[in-house]
């Protein structure tokens, strides 16, 4: 069965000092990757998919970079926080290229940006 | 660009009441329709979907949802909440590989 691992669950980090959010799948290969961010009232805010090493797509302009260096492992990244990073980070994979499609979500990481 | 959109942003039921929440999108071509659900301090978990076939589907816990091709709508249904069910809800539309998520509703059910 596929598992979806993110650490740290929680993290504390001052503004300005870099983050480094991993998510890792077991038990599938290839699969999809994404980034969201959960904020209350404003529900799931895609930040960046991929569809394989390498390949990153990023839906809105922000302090957030992200990284696929491995098939299963896709990585959150920032130079210098702000106080708006603090949120609800979510990773998913999904099945690429498949007709009928659904995502599974990690537990998510809670960072608090001071 | 695709939009989900759930109008519900906090409903306040009693026990044993019945619930509906709406769910609307916008894109015209063949899309994958979900309600995830995520109760307090718990990852988010699928409480349906619909691929194709019967547009009633049925979820765990006593949830429904009816997928309306002509309103573009795919309302959650339970004839009965439970205490339990106090959890905020979201619904997401896939297509391809993109999924779009509604700004999800809060439920919070008064015992």
């Amino acid at each position: 069965s596929q598992t979806i691992h993110q650490w740290p669950a929680t993290l504390v980090q001052p503004v300005g000092s870099p983050l480094s959010l991993e998510c890792t799948v077991e038990g599938t290969s290839n699969p999809n990757l994404y980034w969201y961010r959960q904020a209350a009232g404003r529900g799931l805010q895609l930040l960046f998919y991929s569809v394989g090493i390498g390949q990153i797509s990023s839906e809105v302009p922000q302090n957030l970079s992200a990284s696929r260096p491995q098939d299963r492992q896709f990585i959150l990244s920032s130079k210098k926080l702000l106080l708006s990073d603090s949120g609800f980070y979510l990773c998913a994979w999904s099945r690429d290229r498949v007709l009928y499609n659904e995502q599974f979500f990690g537990p998510g990481t809670r960072l608090t940006v001071l | 660009a695709q939009s989900v959109s759930q109008h519900n942003h906090h409903v306040i039921l009693s026990e044993a009441a019945s619930l509906e929440l709406g769910c609307n999108y916008s894109y015209g071509g063949t899309v994958n329709l979900f309600w995830y659900v995520q109760y307090p301090g718990q990852h988010l978990q699928l409480l349906l979907k619909y691929f194709s076939g019967d547009p009633l589907v049925k979820g765990i816990k006593g949830f429904e949802a009816e997928f309306i091709k002509s309103k573009f709508s795919f309302n959650l249904r339970k004839p009965s909440v439970q205490w339990s069910d106090t959890a905020e809800y979201f619904c997401a539309v896939n297509t391809g590989n993109q999924f779009y998520f509604g700004t999800g509703t809060s439920l919070t059910v008064i015992p």
